[in-house]
């Protein structure tokens, strides 16, 4: 089945450790995003691409760093810099600016302590 | 400062009754309109969308409408199911004119009682 898997689900970061969030898709999609979402926030953008080897900041992007080598993977690094990482995370792909709709993973919930 | 606005955090409602969500935004460059909808711990899941060309879109249970002049959308679930229980995220993007990128509200929690 077609699908996006973000993992780990659960993670746990001590303070000032950098950590890489995994998203993958095998829907041929060419954009992939990340958000992060807070309570009471809603969904904010932290990085997008629409193509390999292309990325643009989106509007939360400080202390994250992204890569797109591949069509199918796009990773998300929280660095030590993010002054707030605890969050649930999530990561979404589409055909790009013609498709009306995202398809978004289950999430990963990372945790720094 | 929010260009989607979901006023409402939360909704009670009881099964079999109609629920309806509301959603106001402020660009007027947006153009198309989403309604996702999302249970804990789970990534959102595409509900239901409309263009500014309509005024309504109807799915099975679920109605959006669209009021430009207003700036306003909402989403009306008849009747309403304790399945329906789960936070429901209005988005909206600017086909014809700026970024694609979506902008999501904040969400609004809905209950649904037995």
């Amino acid at each position: 089945d077609g699908g996006i898997t973000q993992s780990p689900k659960y993670l746990f970061r001590k303070e000032g450790q950098n950590v890489t969030l995994s998203c993958e898709q095998n829907l041929n999609h060419d954009a992939m995003y990340w958000y992060r979402q807070d309570p009471g926030q809603g969904l904010r953008l932290i990085y997008y691409s629409q193509i390999v080897n292309d990325f643009q900041k989106g509007d939360i992007a400080e202390g994250y760093s992204v890569s797109r080598e591949k069509k199918e993977s796009f990773p998300l690094t929280v660095t030590s810099a993010q002054k707030n990482p605890t969050a649930f995370y999530l990561c979404a792909s589409s055909h790009g600016d013609l498709d009306y709709g995202y398809t978004f993973g289950s999430g990963t919930r990372l945790t720094v302590v | 400062d929010q260009q989607v606005k979901q006023n409402s955090p939360s909704l009670s409602v009881q099964e079999g009754r109609i629920s309806i969500l509301n959603c106001d935004y402020t660009n007027s460059m947006f153009d198309y309109f989403l309604w996702y909808k999302k249970y804990p711990a789970e990534g959102p899941t595409f509900l239901i969308s409309i263009s500014s060309i309509k005024d309504k879109n109807e799915d099975g249970r679920f109605t959006v409408f669209l009021n430009k002049s207003a700036k306003h959308l909402s989403l009306h679930i008849v009747p309403s199911q304790p399945g329906d229980s789960a936070v429901y995220f209005c988005a909206a993007r600017a086909i014809s004119g700026g970024s694609y990128i979506p902008t999501f509200g904040r969400g609004t929690s809905l209950i649904v009682h037995p």
